[in-house]
């Protein structure tokens, strides 16, 4: 069974562009979440998405935006840049709401 | 909000000895746990998890964690380490659904 593919894994951009990380979750998976991972704050919750609809959202700018897509296949977006933004964004699946995430290997941005 | 707590972040033990992590969460009411481990250049794995019933939870690789409710603790054990047990471990608290809080995580070096 394959596992969370994120896409793409590495990408450099620069302040006040933006960017779309995309999550494909395990076959069967409706639910989807996005963390922020960074060496200061540690594992931050983004948001959630359960049959395209946003089901939790973290306490993140509005800049940080989701959505998923029928085949629950997820994005995320962060518009307008800081080099704050610069992290690992982790995309996880489950099958249930009970917290039993599977993670990909996540999208490491740089923002210059 | 759910948060969090794991105590020395950076633990460095050989072969064969003892390894516990601490965890405490600040939720008092009904609360699943979770313990995640992520080895070198892979991805966030689940080691176990707590929902309910006998609070000795029994993971992968010999990994298990006692759940002491007066405590709000979710302490990780393992009798005897090995080499291929260097990692980082996160603790988390699932705060509704799929929305996990993590702790900062504590990186284990095992010496050969």
């Amino acid at each position: 069974k394959a596992g969370v593919t994120q896409t793409p894994r590495y990408l450099i951009k620069t302040r006040g562009q933006q960017v779309t990380l995309s999550c494909s979750p395990i076959s069967g998976h409706r639910s989807v979440s996005w963390y922020q991972q960074t060496p200061g704050q540690g594992l931050q919750f983004l948001f959630e998405y359960f049959s395209e609809t946003q089901r939790n959202k973290g306490n993140f700018p509005g800049r940080f935006s989701g959505r998923q897509f029928s085949n629950s296949r997820s994005e995320m977006n962060v518009s307008t840049l800081e080099l704050g933004d610069s992290a690992l964004y982790l995309c996880a699946s489950s099958l249930g709401s009970a917290g039993e995430l599977f993670f990909g290997e996540g999208s490491r941005l740089t923002v210059l | 909000a759910q948060s969090v707590s794991q105590h020395n972040h950076h633990v460095i033990l050989s072969e064969a000895a003892s390894l516990e992590l601490g965890c405490n969460y600040s939720y008092g009411g009904t609360v699943n746990l979770f313990w995640y481990v992520q080895y070198p250049g892979q991805h966030l794995q689940l080691l176990l998890k707590y929902f309910s019933g006998d609070p000795l939870v029994k993971g992968i690789k010999g990994f298990e964690a006692e759940f002491i409710k007066s405590k709000f603790s979710f302490n990780l054990r393992k009798p005897s380490v090995q080499w291929s047990d260097t990692a980082e471990y996160f603790c988390a608290a699932a705060e509704g659904n799929n929305r996990l809080a993590f702790g900062k995580g504590n990186q284990v070096v095992v010496i050969p």
